[in-house]
């Protein structure tokens, strides 16, 4: 069936620093990938999106692409802040009225 | 455009209650999703409705379960409660057209 992986946390790092999150996916067809991010005490939120292969989806410095090819969708940002600490969730939507979500990855950005 | 609401935010109940949770949708989407969250487990999907209908269904026992009203409004029930039911309940609702899900805030359920 359809999974999602990411890779485990916690992931820590210095104000500025780079961030790759990876996420790696089994579906058949071809699915809507998206990065949900999730605040202390809050629900999730979507960061962004992409719904085929090549797509580049963007929000707040965040990018990830759709790689069919490696099925992938690696979360990076060029320069982390202190309020992007959370946790960072990968999702894919494949069709049958059903999200599958990653186990989540925790960040946390040190000032 | 008000976002996804959910009542309660915290429950506190007692082994072997029942206990329900309601979630009302973005205006105009008619799709609801239901999701455990737990640190454990992660974010597990319990199920998703569409206009008043049940049209997929997660990996949980039958003591748990759910509803559509007409106004797209939905509640999920717990019955016979058991301590590792202690949880996030999230719900989040989405419209048809681009399957984006807009998560409420959850309710927090702990069991004691």
């Amino acid at each position: 069936g359809d999974s999602v992986t990411q890779m485990e946390g916690p992931v820590t790092l210095s104000e500025e620093a780079f961030l790759t999150i990876n996420c790696t996916y089994t579906a058949t067809g071809y699915p809507s990938l998206f990065w949900y991010v999730q605040y202390p005490g809050e629900g999730l939120q979507l960061l962004l999106k992409a719904t085929k292969a090549d797509d580049k989806g963007s929000n707040k410095g965040f990018e990830a692409t759709y790689r069919k090819e490696t099925t992938s969708f690696h979360l990076e940002k060029g320069s982390v802040q202190v309020s992007d600490s959370a946790v960072y969730f990968c999702a894919l939507f494949s069709g049958t009225y059903k999200y599958i979500f990653g186990t989540g990855t925790r960040l946390k950005v040190l000032a | 455009k008000a976002g996804v609401t959910q009542t309660p935010r915290y429950l506190i109940k007692t082994r072997g209650q029942q206990v329900t949770l309601s979630c009302s949708p973005i205006s105009g989407h008619r799709s609801v999703s239901w999701y455990q969250q737990t640190p454990g487990q992660g974010l597990q999907f319990l199920f998703e409705y569409f206009s008043e209908t049940q049209r997929n269904k997660g990996n949980f026992p039958g003591r748990f379960s759910g509803r559509q009203f007409s106004n797209s409004r939905s509640e999920m029930n717990v019955s016979t409660l058991e301590l590792g039911d202690s949880a996030l309940y999230l719900c989040a609702s989405s419209s048809t057209s681009d399957h984006e899900q807009y998560f409420g805030p959850g309710t927090r359920l702990t069991v004691t």
